[in-house]
C-alpha cells in the first residue's frame, strides 16, 4: 500500500534562504509523486509531479524536487523564499488499483518572515 | 477551459438543514474526487467516481453524507442532516483516467461550509 510521511508540520524560513521541505513515500510499484501548494482560502494547485522520466523535477514558481529511491523520498526545495511562498504544501503519491485516486501527506505549513 | 467548478462558495446553515454541494469537473475527465479539509483532521477523501460510478466510498463519515454523479458533468454532495462538526471546506477535484496520463487531480476552489 502506498504511503506519504511529511517530516514537519510547520516550517519556517527567512525571506531569501533556503527552502526545505521533507516528504517520505512507502510504495509497492513504481512512485507517482506530486506537491501540490494551497494558498490561504484557496484550493490545492499543483507544483510539480514526478512520473518516472527525469528525478530532478522543476515545478512552477522556482520550486523543485529530486526522487531518490535509495532514501524513498522526494523533498521540494527552492532557493531563495519569498514571502508569497507562504502557504501550506502538501506532498502525495499515486495510489494504486488505477482511478488515480492521490494519498497525501499531512501538509506542511511553510511561513517566511522579513 | 474554467477549472474545477463548485458551488455555492460559502455556506451557511443551521443544524438539521440538508445542504448540497455541487461540482462540475474539468470536460473529459473522468474520475472525481469529494475531499474534506479541518483543521483537526486535515484533507480527508470522502468518495470518488469513474465514469460516474462510485468506486470508493469507504472516507464518507456517516450515512448522513450522500454523493451522487448523474452524468459526465455533474456531481452532488449532500448531507442531511447537517450537523456542527460537519463543518469544513468540501473539496471537488478531478482527473483524467486515459491511458499514458499522469495521475494529477485538478482542485476546484472549495466549498466552505459552516453549520450553526
Amino acid at each position: 500500500a502506498q504511503s506519504v510521511t511529511q517530516l514537519g508540520s510547520h516550517v519556517s524560513v527567512s525571506e531569501g534562504a533556503l527552502v526545505l521541505l521533507r516528504c517520505n513515500y512507502s510504495s509497492s510499484v513504481p512512485p507517482y509523486l506530486f506537491w501540490y501548494v494551497q494558498y490561504p482560502n484557496q484550493g490545492l494547485q499543483l507544483l510539480l509531479k514526478y512520473t518516472s522520466a527525469a528525478t530532478l523535477v522543476k515545478g512552477i514558481n522556482g520550486f523543485e524536487a529530486e526522487f531518490k529511491k535509495s532514501e524513498t523520498s522526494f523533498h521540494l526545495t527552492k532557493p531563495s523564499a519569498h514571502m508569497s511562498d507562504a502557504a501550506e504544501y502538501f506532498c502525495a503519491v499515486r495510489g494504486s488499483g488505477g482511478y488515480n485516486k492521490l494519498i497525501f501527506g499531512a501538509g506542511t505549513r511553510l511561513a517566511v518572515h522579513p | 477551459d474554467a477549472g474545477v467548478i463548485q458551488s455555492p462558495r460559502h455556506e451557511v446553515t443551521e443544524m438539521g438543514q440538508e445542504v448540497t454541494l455541487r461540482c462540475k469537473p474539468i470536460s473529459g475527465h473522468n474520475s472525481l474526487f469529494w475531499y474534506r479539509q479541518t483543521m483537526m483532521r486535515g484533507l480527508e477523501l470522502l468518495i470518488y467516481f469513474n465514469n460516474n460510478v462510485p468506486i470508493d466510498d469507504s472516507g464518507m463519515p456517516e450515512d448522513r453524507f450522500s454523493a451522487k454523479m448523474p452524468n459526465a458533468s455533474f456531481s452532488t454532495l449532500k448531507i442531511q442532516p447537517s450537523e456542527p462538526r460537519d463543518s469544513a471546506v468540501y473539496f471537488c477535484a478531478s482527473s483524467p483516467t486515459q491511458a499514458g496520463d499522469r495521475g494529477e487531480q485538478f482542485f476546484g476552489p472549495g466549498t466552505r461550509l459552516t453549520v450553526l
